[in-house]
């Protein structure tokens, strides 16, 4: 079974301009979460998607955006790029257990987005 | 609010060394799940381990091992006999249960390196 991917692997952008991330969940998984990390911040929850429908949103501002299409896939995007936005910016993907209960997250290889 | 505490930075050990990573965490929540997650130098996190509350046997695979107590709300990982390929940073999460998310809240990791 193919793992989570992502595109681009790592991308160059300058302040002010805007970025789509992709990234394709495992076959059959319904959520996808996205998560920034960066050397100050750590590991940070950006959002989840389940089924479409954006399930949980964490403490980011309005720039960060994302959707999720019919067949799961996802994309994030950061509109007016600022230097801290450079990060790595990982996916996952999980069965998205209805109940909530709490599904294991298998995450992809990550973008690596760098603000200049 | 929910925390997940991982004191030591950064570990250094000779190989076939033995090796303990701590992870302490807060919550609220009676029902909850944690996880611990490698992070090699490609960048992608690799799923370990899940338990839940509810569960607090020891775990053990191959050379792996997790220590779960929920009286000191702690949940260690154990390498025995490590290797040089265990070189990475490892990362403790926590997620609650019952909320219709999968959001996980993650340590700030502990950098492993494994001497030859």
């Amino acid at each position: 079974k193919a793992g989570v991917t992502q595109t681009p692997r790592y991308l160059i952008k300058t302040r002010g301009q805007q970025v789509t991330l992709s990234c394709s969940p495992i076959s059959g998984h319904r959520s996808v979460s996205w998560y920034q990390q960066t050397p100050g911040q750590g590991l940070q929850f950006l959002f989840e998607y389940f089924s479409e429908t954006q399930r949980n949103k964490g403490n980011f501002p309005g720039r960060f955006s994302g959707r999720q299409f019919s067949n799961s896939r996802s994309e994030m995007n950061v509109s007016t790029l600022e230097l801290g936005d450079s990060a790595l910016y990982l996916c996952a993907s999980s069965s998205g257990l209805a109940g909530g209960d709490s599904d294991t997250q298998y995450f992809g290889p990550g973008t690596r987005l760098t603000v200049l | 609010a929910q925390k997940v505490t991982q004191a030591q930075t950064e570990i250094s050990v000779v190989e076939k060394e033995d090796v303990t990573l701590d992870c302490v965490y807060e919550t609220r929540d009676t029902t909850y799940y944690l996880f611990w997650y490698k992070q090699p130098p490609s960048g992608e996190l690799v799923f370990l381990i899940r338990r839940n509350s509810f569960d607090e046997q020891n775990e053990i695979s191959g050379r792996y091992s997790w220590n779960f107590q929920k009286s000191t709300s702690s949940f260690n990982f154990t390498i025995t006999a490590s290797q040089v390929v265990d070189s990475a940073v490892y990362f403790c999460a926590l997620s609650e249960a019952g909320g219709a998310t999968n959001k996980l809240i993650f340590g700030t990791g502990t950098l492993l390196a494994v001497q030859p």
